[in-house]
């Protein structure tokens, strides 16, 4: 059964027009984490949570926000995507503590801007 | 800043070969993770290394840890077509929860 579940899969949006992806997990982790995924490169984290203390990336565009409600949900919203922004959006979570801090990925957003 | 870099980039080797992508980083480190990607999807988990000198194996694949020297190797023994992936190292600093990943080696076995 999937432990992070990430909706939807595919999410096509205009330029401009506010988006939101969603992420859940079963696994009640305190860690969550944003990434973005441009086509043959790395992940690269957006921001954390660590239970509600929300840990932003220096260099991550003011476009990009998130909101973790509770301890099963987090959100990432973009205010205006631009066409830079089409991207796999994947949502990981950890433990607070324990052997080690595996992360468990979502299968991800495909994000198409248009 | 904690940098990761792998080698190779890319990687294309024949069915039944043996090969290794290493992985460097750049300051001190307490764990170190492998993960697989295959195209269009999301990351899977491999490995985790905890500790100098740590060696996990799955299969025909093998990741050792060498924390002095600040490198992981990940060994694929007798490549199948099926191990044909990107694959991705990832690290993580003491007391914090942020991962950095390497650039990642595109693996391409030939039938």
């Amino acid at each position: 059964d999937a432990m992070v579940i990430q909706n939807p899969r595919y999410q096509v949006t205009q330029f401009g027009k506010p988006v939101t992806l969603s992420c859940s997990q079963t696994l009640n982790h305190n860690v969550m984490y944003w990434y973005q995924q441009k086509s043959s490169q790395a992940p690269k984290l957006l921001f954390h949570y660590y239970d509600k203390d929300f840990n932003n990336e220096a260099d991550t565009p003011d476009n990009f926000q998130s909101r973790r409600p509770n301890t099963s949900f987090c959100f990432l919203d973009i205010r205006s995507p631009g066409l830079g922004d089409a991207a796999m959006y994947l949502c990981a979570t950890s433990r607070e503590r324990g052997a080690a801090y595996i992360q468990y990925f979502g299968a991800g957003t495909r994000l198409s801007v248009l | 800043e904690l940098k990761v870099e792998q080698n190779p980039l890319f990687l294309s080797m024949q069915e039944g070969k043996n090969y290794t992508i290493y992985c460097n980083y750049s300051t001190t480190s307490d764990r170190l993770y492998w993960y697989r990607q295959d195209p269009g999807k999301s990351l899977e988990s491999l490995f985790v290394l905890l500790s100098n000198g740590a060696v996990k194996q799955e299969g025909r694949l093998m990741a050792s840890l060498d924390t002095k020297a600040r490198l992981s190797t990940l060994h694929i023994t007798a490549a199948v077509h099926d191990l044909s992936a990107t694959y991705f190292c990832a690290v993580t600093t003491s007391g914090t929860y942020k991962y950095i990943f390497g650039t990642g080696t595109r693996l391409k076995v030939l039938a």
